[in-house]
């Protein structure tokens, strides 16, 4: 059965310090990576998503940045936090070739102070 | 266009109540909708999903409708039970990209 692992569980980090938070999915190739971020009490703001290594579109511009080096390893990065970054982080990824149904990761806790 | 429109934002249903949360869509390209459940501190997970070439799907509790004509889909919750409580994610998908709501918080009293 497929798995998806994110860490860490939680994160405080200062304003202006870098970020890195990590995905990984186990027992399925190829899948459609996605990050998302939820603010308190909101809906969910698809970040990035990835159709395979190396590749990574960009839905909103930001501070933060994506990368997949691996074929199941999705890593979310900022060179400096903003009191805004706050939030859930949650990994996804659904079946190659479909959107359809998004299987979430536990997030990440994120507080920027 | 690309929105998902989603109400309630919060909903308080008695006990053994029926729980109704409802979405508009504009886009007809959307071809897939389905509903997340998301309990506090948890990732969001697929609940039940329903195509427009069906009007209704019931899952155990959870019955999606569906009005093609009106761009509009709903989750009835009957029966609903304290474990219910969650915030709810209606989203539309075509090939290349889904759009959630909002979101609506449910609570249900004991």
């Amino acid at each position: 059965s497929q798995t998806i692992h994110q860490w860490p569980a939680t994160l405080v980090q200062p304003v202006g310090s870098p970020l890195s938070l990590e995905c990984t999915v186990e027992g399925t190739s190829n899948p459609n990576l996605y990050w998302y971020r939820q603010a308190a009490g909101r809906g969910l703001q698809l970040l990035f998503y990835s159709v395979g290594i190396g590749q990574i579109s960009s839905e909103v511009p930001q501070n933060l940045s994506a990368s997949r080096p691996q074929d199941r390893q999705f890593i979310l990065s900022s060179k400096k936090l903003l009191l805004s970054d706050s939030g859930f982080y949650l990994c996804a990824w659904s079946i190659s070739g479909t959107l359809e149904t998004q299987y979430f990761g536990p997030g990440t806790r994120l507080l920027v102070l | 266009q690309q929105q998902v429109k989603q109400s309630p934002q919060s909903l308080i249903v008695q006990k053994g109540g029926i729980s109704i949360i409802n979405c508009a869509y504009e886009n007809t390209a959307f071809d897939y909708f389905p509903w997340y459940q998301q309990f506090p501190g948890k990732g969001p997970a697929l609940l039940i999903a329903i195509r427009p070439d069906v009007s209704e799907k019931k899952e155990g509790r959870f019955t999606i409708s569906f009005n093609k004509s009106a761009k509009q889909f709903s989750l009835h919750i009957m029966d609903s039970q304290p474990g219910d409580s969650a915030t709810y994610f209606c989203a539309a998908v075509d090939y290349d990209k889904i759009i959630f709501g909002k979101g609506t918080r449910l609570h249900i009293l004991p």
